[in-house]
């Protein structure tokens, strides 16, 4: 089944410990992409990657770093959460960057730092 | 200002009737629109996609896009209660970057 997965589905922590929430999609997609999703601010785009070992900045980048080493897989990661990183997450991938091949959303992480 | 502006509802309406969304945008350098729509608890879904202006017709489903007004809009006829759902606008301006509304909730009531 094509699908984008994502783990961990739910995460608690606590502030200042390091964390990576995997991405791995099965499609063969060159562009992968980050957005966290928070109440009456929408879906944010934090990362991208076009392919492989290229990364770009998306609208809210701080505090976030990526690395896209092989094609399916894009870790998003936290090196010293704070509670303003509490949201839900999102990992998506298509086949290229022009956006109407379709964007394939994971099923989201919930992540609350304390 | 926000790059994308759109109302969050939320909206209700009975089942059959007409439903329209909008969003309004502030960067007149966007040519790629899209809508996404979003069930509780899942990732959003790409519904219809529409470069530049212009209208287009999928199903139940329109979008239209005024770039001079910079306003889109999505239109669902006979809406069912399966539609219930947030929906989300979203624009790029080179297809790598992407800018999302806030999402309009939407309950279609049987």
């Amino acid at each position: 089944e094509a699908q984008v997965t994502q783990n961990p589905r739910y995460l608690i922590t606590v502030t200042g410990k390091k964390l990576t929430v995997t991405c791995s999609q099965n499609m063969n997609h060159e562009y992968m992409s980050w957005y966290r999703q928070d109440p009456g601010l929408g879906l944010r785009q934090i990362y991208y990657s076009m392919n492989v070992e290229v990364t770009d900045k998306g609208d809210v980048p701080e505090g976030y770093k990526v690395s896209r080493k092989e094609k399916r897989n894009f870790p998003l990661i936290l090196e010293s959460p704070s509670p303003n990183q509490t949201s839900l997450y999102f990992c998506a991938s298509s086949t290229e960057y022009i956006p109407n091949n379709e964007q394939f959303f994971g099923p989201g992480t919930r992540l609350t730092v304390l | 200002q926000k790059e994308v502006e759109q109302d969050p509802g939320p909206l209700s309406v009975p089942e059959g009737a007409i439903v329209s969304l909008n969003c309004t945008y502030s960067n007149s350098a966007f040519q790629y629109f899209m809508w996404y729509r979003q069930y509780s608890r899942k990732g959003p879904e790409l519904l219809m996609y529409t470069y530049s202006s212009g209208n287009k017709e999928d199903g139940r489903f329109t979008a239209q896009v005024d770039k001079s007004s910079k306003y889109i809009s999505l239109f669902i006829r006979d809406s069912q209660p399966s539609d219930s759902a947030t929906y989300l606008c979203a624009m790029s301006a080179r297809g790598n970057q992407f800018y999302f509304g806030t999402g309009t909730s939407l309950t279609v009531i049987p």
